[in-house]
């Protein structure tokens, strides 16, 4: 398996543009995860999915941020509109449902508004 | 809100010598922890995992778990400065995700 998988690597957008970020989790799994990564807030869980659903999306952090999984091997994140802070790198990461197992990053995106 | 702290380093061991990597959480109901790797510009990758109270050991890794206290830490062991990164610990699992500290930044001197 070629594990998850993002696109785009790096985003380098004007602010007030749409944003769009991809995921492809690894096949069979069935949660999927959007993390933010910055240096002063560290890894933050944005938004999961479970059998593509959205279970918890109380950690997006406005209205600007939305997440769609319309299918088992496919998510995205968009940002519209975006704003210099958004500025980060985007992970996604997708896991098994079980016992608790671990969680698989994908590369990342970063992202950077000018 | 569930929190993981960690202390942010930079944490500086001697090449060979253990370095100890400690995490506390504020869900006492938590059940599944997990230390991840992360090197400069690269995406988190699992190392240890652990559920029981105790220890447990792969390779050079070691993670400890206090449930009591709510407190994990991992020891490395005959360090080397490929261990040099910035190590995550992380709560929770399954189909709750992962809440993460901060990540402490560990620096092995050769």
């Amino acid at each position: 398996d070629a594990g998850v998988i993002q696109s785009p690597r790096h985003e380098v957008t004007e602010m007030g543009q749409e944003v769009t970020l991809r995921c492809k989790p690894i096949s069979g799994h069935n949660s999927l995860f959007w993390y933010r990564q910055t240096m002063m807030r560290g890894l933050e869980l944005l938004i999961y999915f479970n059998n593509n659903v959205p279970i918890d999306d109380s950690g997006m952090p406005e209205d600007r941020f939305s997440a769609k999984m319309p299918n088992a091997s496919f998510s995205t994140l968009k940002i519209q509109p975006s704003e210099p802070r958004d500025s980060a790198v985007y992970f996604c990461a997708s896991s098994w449902t079980g016992e608790s197992t671990e969680a698989f990053f994908g590369q990342g995106t970063r992202l950077t508004v000018v | 809100q569930k929190e993981v702290e960690q202390n942010s380093g930079p944490l500086s061991v001697p090449e060979g010598a253990i370095a100890s990597l400690n995490c506390t959480y504020s869900d006492r109901g938590s059940q599944s922890f997990f230390w991840y790797r992360q090197y400069s510009g690269k995406s988190p990758e699992l190392i240890m995992f652990i559920y029981s109270n105790g220890d447990k050991e792969d390779g050079r890794f070691t993670a400890q778990l206090n449930k009591a206290s709510q407190y994990v830490s991992l020891l490395i062991r005959d360090s080397q400065p490929s261990d040099s990164a910035t190590y995550l610990c992380a709560v929770g699992g399954g189909a709750d995700g992962l809440t993460f500290g901060k990540g402490t930044h560990l620096i092995i001197q050769p």
